[in-house]
């Protein structure tokens, strides 16, 4: 079975600045992929990026970027230059393509402050 | 292009009432999902359509809660009758397919439930 660790505290975070959120997975399947959603006050859950397990580039989306490193099984978020709109809930979450089911993290909060 | 629609936004309800949600998907998107978030946690998967047919409802709690897609298009779940650890907020989302690798699901605004 698929799991996904989220286990950073909430943190604070001073605007403009960068931020990492961590994100371990364990799973013995090859092929899987990995996403980032935010999920902001309002509950929605934004798709922020992807990383492919056969991608041997990081994903990249923006203000967003993936630190995938596959022998560690890890897929953390990175968030540069930190808006106040940023503040939110952010769920790391593995799809195996043998089932098609998306697992997700606890999640981590974010507070971006002024 | 429109996002995943769902309604009711918000419902309150007692013990043992029934109650039923409903989600449009994204035009074209033959695969729909409905998990449940309970507070402090992630989505949790309860059902998975790939047009009108079941893929997966092995973590629906079928003696209270089912859910259709009749016409491949929208949905509805509904839990019958509810109990107060039915508290959460369902979110309903749509996918185009289920078998390429970059297959991304789009979610909807989500209904929250309490459960008095």
């Amino acid at each position: 079975a698929q799991k996904i660790t989220q286990t950073q505290p909430g943190m604070f975070v001073q605007e403009k600045e960068a931020v990492t959120l961590d994100c371990t997975y364990d799973t013995s399947d090859q092929s899987y992929g990995l996403f980032w959603y935010k999920q902001p006050s309002s509950g929605e859950m934004i798709f922020l990026i992807y990383q492919g397990s056969y991608d041997e580039q990081n994903a990249t989306e923006g203000r967003y970027s993936l630190n995938f490193q596959k022998a560690r099984k890890s897929a953390n978020l990175v968030i540069s230059a930190s808006q106040l709109g940023d503040s939110a809930m952010y769920f790391c979450a593995m799809i195996y393509y043998g089932n098609n089911r998306l697992a997700f993290g606890k999640g981590n909060q974010v507070v971006v402050i002024p | 292009e429109a996002g995943v629609a769902q309604s009711p936004r918000y419902k309150i309800i007692e013990k043992r009432q029934s109650v039923a949600f409903w989600c449009n998907p994204i035009s074209g998107h033959a695969t729909l999902y409905w998990y449940q978030q309970i507070l402090g946690q992630g989505p949790k998967l309860l059902i998975q359509f790939q047009n009108n047919g079941v893929v997966d409802d092995s973590q629906l709690p079928k003696d209270r809660f089912s859910a259709e897609r009749l016409k491949g298009v929208d949905s509805t779940l509904k839990i019958q009758p509810a109990k107060l650890e039915d508290s959460a907020v369902y979110l309903c989302a749509s996918s185009l397919l289920t078998v390429t690798r970059t297959d991304t699901q789009y979610f909807g605004p989500g209904t929250r439930l309490t459960v008095l």
